[in-house]
């Protein structure tokens, strides 16, 4: 039962640098989605994919791009790192919009920007 | 813009004390999520609550939905060490969009 896989786990970047953080759900679900979470800030969505195909912005896109590969996996890449992308990322998924569907979330990325 | 207010933001009790966190704001929604994060961990839907005054229970935990659809409380009964870890609400905002508080940190010690 692995549901939604998020890699790497850690990572530390210069600024400047450019990485992709990977990520894939296994629950066939339709819908996927990028959050970033700082202390005192909660969870702020920075891209969301509706359904394989799409992508939109959400609250935060500033500074980073997505691709929906297929319909199980969605990655968001930062082309320029800047230390203020230090953060916890975290994907998640859901078999259509959030409304009333579940969200379920990956184990997150702990990214560090020097 | 729409915000979740959170409170109290860090809650440190003993075991077997009861409490009350809270989720406010000044919008409407049509639902609102609770969440539970464990530390290295993505955070875990408890329930989701959808009718102005709706209250839900799980085991200890009983969930309301203000009347006005405006704000969510989550009150603990009986607060065991499983119980501490981070709990966030969330509200939809419309389609695929969901907005977070930024938590309450609980600690329940043995």
């Amino acid at each position: 039962n692995a549901g939604v896989t998020q890699t790497p786990k850690f990572q530390v970047l210069k600024t400047g640098q450019s990485m992709t953080l990977q990520c894939a759900q296994d629950m066939n679900h339709n819908s996927m989605y990028w959050y970033r979470q700082d202390p005192g800030m909660g969870l702020r969505l920075i891209y969301y994919s509706a359904s394989e195909g799409t992508t939109d912005k959400g609250e935060v896109p500033n500074g980073y791009n997505v691709s929906r590969l297929n319909k199980r996996e969605f990655s968001l890449r930062l082309e320029s790192a800047a230390p203020s992308q230090t953060s916890v990322y975290f994907c998640a998924s859901s078999s259509q919009g959030t409304s009333k569907n579940i969200q379920y979330f990956g184990a997150g990325t702990r990214l560090s920007v020097l | 813009t729409q915000l979740l207010e959170q409170s109290p933001q860090f809650l440190s009790i003993q075991e077997g004390e009861n409490l009350t966190v809270y989720c406010n704001s000044s919008s409407v929604f049509s639902s609102l999520q609770w969440y539970r994060q464990e530390p290295g961990e993505g955070p875990v839907l408890l329930v989701t609550v959808v009718t102005g005054g709706e209250v839900k229970k799980l085991k200890r935990l009983t969930f309301q939905f203000g009347d006005a659809r405006k704000d969510s409380s989550l009150h603990i009964t009986a607060a065991q060490p499983g119980d501490t870890g981070l709990y966030l609400c969330a509200a939809n905002t419309g389609g695929f969009k969901t907005i977070f508080g930024a938590g309450t940190r609980l600690f329940v010690k043995a």
